[in-house]
């Protein structure tokens, strides 16, 4: 089956430092998708993406969707102390029903 | 607040023992989705329903595990004779289309002993 392979794994970076972080596939995706989560909580969606090529914002956020339709890239800049937990990105492929498919994970940590 | 909601929102329950999750979906969705999480990994995918038809099942659904989606509106998972690998985090989703864009509830922590 399709596998998301999300890097880094974790982060330890200083408030004000940019991020980045991205995920790769072995097979194409249609919908790329990044989640926030919480410790105790659900994914909370961040930014859908859903062409080669898109780049959207979502305030300090920016996500692309690679021209390979493979892999994303999500960068957070001018990281603040609640920008704290995991990041996780998903893929949808319209022809494999209507499941997402998640990575396994960015832990982000900010020091203030 | 109109977002997803599930409850209960922890359970503990004894190995052998059957339980039975709830889930709201936002009003106007159709679709609604179960997913399963493990500590330290991504949310895996159960199952999937428009409206009231369950129209796909991971084979991680094994034959203790059963969702109805009644009407069309909520949904519940049961787990029957748990076993302590059933311990997780179980998420319910909620979509319209276009397909792919999720809304998660904040989960149902299950711990088996």
């Amino acid at each position: 089956g399709q596998q998301l392979n999300q890097s880094p794994q974790s982060m330890f970076i200083q408030e004000g430092e940019d991020v980045s972080m991205n995920c790769t596939s072995s097979s194409i995706f249609n919908t790329w998708l990044w989640y926030k989560q919480e410790p105790g909580e659900g994914p909370v969606l961040l930014i859908a993406l859903y062409k080669a090529g898109e780049l959207t914002s979502n305030g300090r956020l920016t996500a692309q969707f690679g021209i390979t339709r493979k892999d994303s890239f999500l960068n957070i800049s001018a990281s603040i102390p609640s920008d704290v937990g995991i990041y996780f990105c998903a893929g949808h492929y319209n022809n494999a029903g209507n499941m997402l498919t998640f990575g396994g994970g960015t832990r982000l940590m900010v020091k203030p | 607040d109109t977002g997803v909601s599930q409850n209960p929102r922890h359970k503990i329950t004894k190995r052998g023992q059957n339980v039975t999750f709830r889930c709201d979906p936002i009003s106007e969705h159709n679709r609604l989705y179960w997913y399963r999480q493990t500590l330290g990994q991504g949310p895996e995918f159960l199952t999937y329903f428009q409206n009231e038809a369950q129209l796909e099942k991971s084979r991680l659904l094994s034959d203790r595990f059963s969702a109805e989606r009644p009407k069309g509106s909520f949904s519940t998972l049961e787990i029957q004779r748990t076993e302590q690998g059933d311990s997780a985090m179980y998420l319910c989703a909620s979509s319209f289309p276009p397909p792919g864009k999720q809304f998660f509830g904040p989960g149902t922590r299950l711990t088996v002993l």
